[in-house]
């Protein structure tokens, strides 16, 4: 099993650009989400979803779109990146907290996005 | 405001003595607790969880503390190895938010010395 797979791993973008952070998992989970990792930060949750169709803003949505056409694949989206959205951005997975309670997330290996 | 707090940013300890990482959180609608574990360039690996009606789950060396109380938890590892050497992120969540995302503390930095 893969888990979750994120592409890319690496990427820059000039404030101003598009471009899709892609995330993919197999193992059939209903739950994803998007998490962005800034120093002194921790992990703040951007956008999820609790099944194909659904999806809700998390903490800090602004500046991010996604939808979640089918249950293995979760894609975020940057409108317009600005130098504020330096950061590194992990998808993650699980079967949601109505199948096991506590919501034990299955992360991915993170992409780190510059902008400049 | 900060619902998750882990007041040390990095913990020091000695191979084969006891590392206890701490962990304050303020929401009491929070029914469940996580330690997740996190290596350089790599995502974060779920360690051990504990929900809110116990007040101790252990698993191998590691064992999470809940203090409903005091709302504080704590996890001990026994005996810390130098693989034990990450950051450890708390995490909670509130089952019946409807959000079901987890809210996650800063991070401790656990530095295992030989």
């Amino acid at each position: 099993n893969a888990g979750v797979t994120q592409t890319p791993k690496f990427q820059v973008l000039k404030t101003g650009q598009s471009m899709t952070l892609q995330c993919a998992q197999d193992m059939n989970h209903e739950y994803m989400s998007w998490y962005r990792q800034d120093p002194g930060m921790g992990l703040r949750l951007i956008h999820y979803s609790v099944g194909a169709g659904i999806t809700d803003q998390g903490e800090v949505p602004n500046g991010y779109n996604v939808s979640r056409s089918t249950t293995e694949d979760f894609p975020l989206r940057l409108l317009s990146a600005a130098p504020s959205q330096t950061s590194v951005y992990f998808c993650a997975s699980s079967y949601g907290v109505r199948t096991s309670g506590a919501n034990v997330l299955t992360f991915g290996a993170g992409s780190r996005l510059t902008v400049l | 405001d900060q619902q998750v707090k882990q007041n040390s940013p990095s913990l020091s300890v000695q191979e084969g003595r006891i590392s206890i990482l701490n962990c304050d959180y303020t929401n009491s609608m929070f029914d469940y607790f996580l330690w997740y574990k996190k290596y350089p360039a790599e995502g974060p690996t779920f360690l051990i969880s504990i929900s809110s009606i116990k007040d101790k789950n252990e698993d191998g060396r590691f064992t999470v503390f809940l203090n409903k109380s005091a709302k504080h938890l704590s996890l001990h590892i026994v005996p810390s190895q130098p693989g034990d050497s990450a950051v450890y992120f708390c995490a909670a969540s509130d089952t019946g938010g409807g959000a079901d995302g987890l809210t996650f503390g800063k991070g401790t930095h656990l530095i295992i010395q030989p």
